[in-house]
């Protein structure tokens, strides 16, 4: 069974970094491209970031610059670094597997339970 | 980037009923569209893939179709459990990769 455990949210003031974990399971993270969505307050989904299995990396507008995703294969674990933190970031942070790939059209086939960042004074 | 309408944002029904939600892209995507359902608390769930792909864990009621520019997501006899928001989102090309509004469905 595949399963994404998401770590590492909790409260940071702004201008702060906070660093996410996802521990993989039943999977490869080194051979599925992997993302991180989020969803803020009373707000819908955002995607946020994907890694791809050559390495490759894209970040939303909103985080470029400020955010990197990163994996560990040693570890079968998907990173998210946050940096220069806003109080717009305050959202739940969700890591998803594409497991399919295109044989799914690079659908989000699994995700994990979130971990919720807020950012406040 | 590629814009995402969904339609509508929220709706009322009663269990039984067969609801349809709208997605639309500003541009083509060919069938690169999936259908996410999201319940409070828990984590998002994938329920229709490339526009119409079927899942074998997902309830045959839940059933999507389109391709280009418009595509819709039906559930045909509302249960009690199908009470949540939905999301359509596209995967084409590179990214970003878009999610709609979302719909919450919900009791009437």
């Amino acid at each position: 069974e595949v399963q994404l455990v998401e770590s590492g949210g909790g409260l940071v003031q702004p201008g702060g970094s906070l660093t996410l974990s996802c521990e993989v399971s039943g999977l490869n993270v080194g051979n599925n491209y992997m993302n991180w969505v989020r969803q803020a307050p009373g707000k819908g989904l955002e995607w946020v970031s994907v890694i791809y299995r050559n390495g490759d990396t894209f970040h939303a507008d909103s985080v470029r610059g400020r955010f990197t995703i990163s994996r560990l294969s040693s570890q079968n674990t998907l990173y998210f670094q946050l940096n220069s933190l806003r109080i717009e970031d305050t959202a739940v942070y969700f890591c998803t597997a594409m497991l399919s790939g295109a044989d799914h059209y690079y659908a989000m086939d699994v995700w994990g339970q979130g971990t919720t960042v807020t950012v406040s004074s | 980037d590629i814009q995402m309408t969904q339609s509508p944002s929220s709706l009322s029904a009663f269990v039984g009923d067969t609801v349809t939600i709208t997605c639309r892209t500003s541009q083509s995507i060919g069938t690169y569209l999936h259908w996410y359902q999201l319940k409070p608390g828990k984590a998002p769930k994938l329920l229709i893939y490339g526009a119409s792909g079927f899942l074998r864990e997902v309830p045959s009621r839940f059933t999507g179709s389109g391709s280009g520019t418009e595509f819709t997501l039906t559930i045909g006899g509302l249960q009690p459990e199908d009470f949540a928001t939905y999301y359509c989102q596209h995967t084409y090309r590179t990214p970003p990769w878009t999610f709609g509004q979302g719909t919450t469905v919900e009791i009437k």
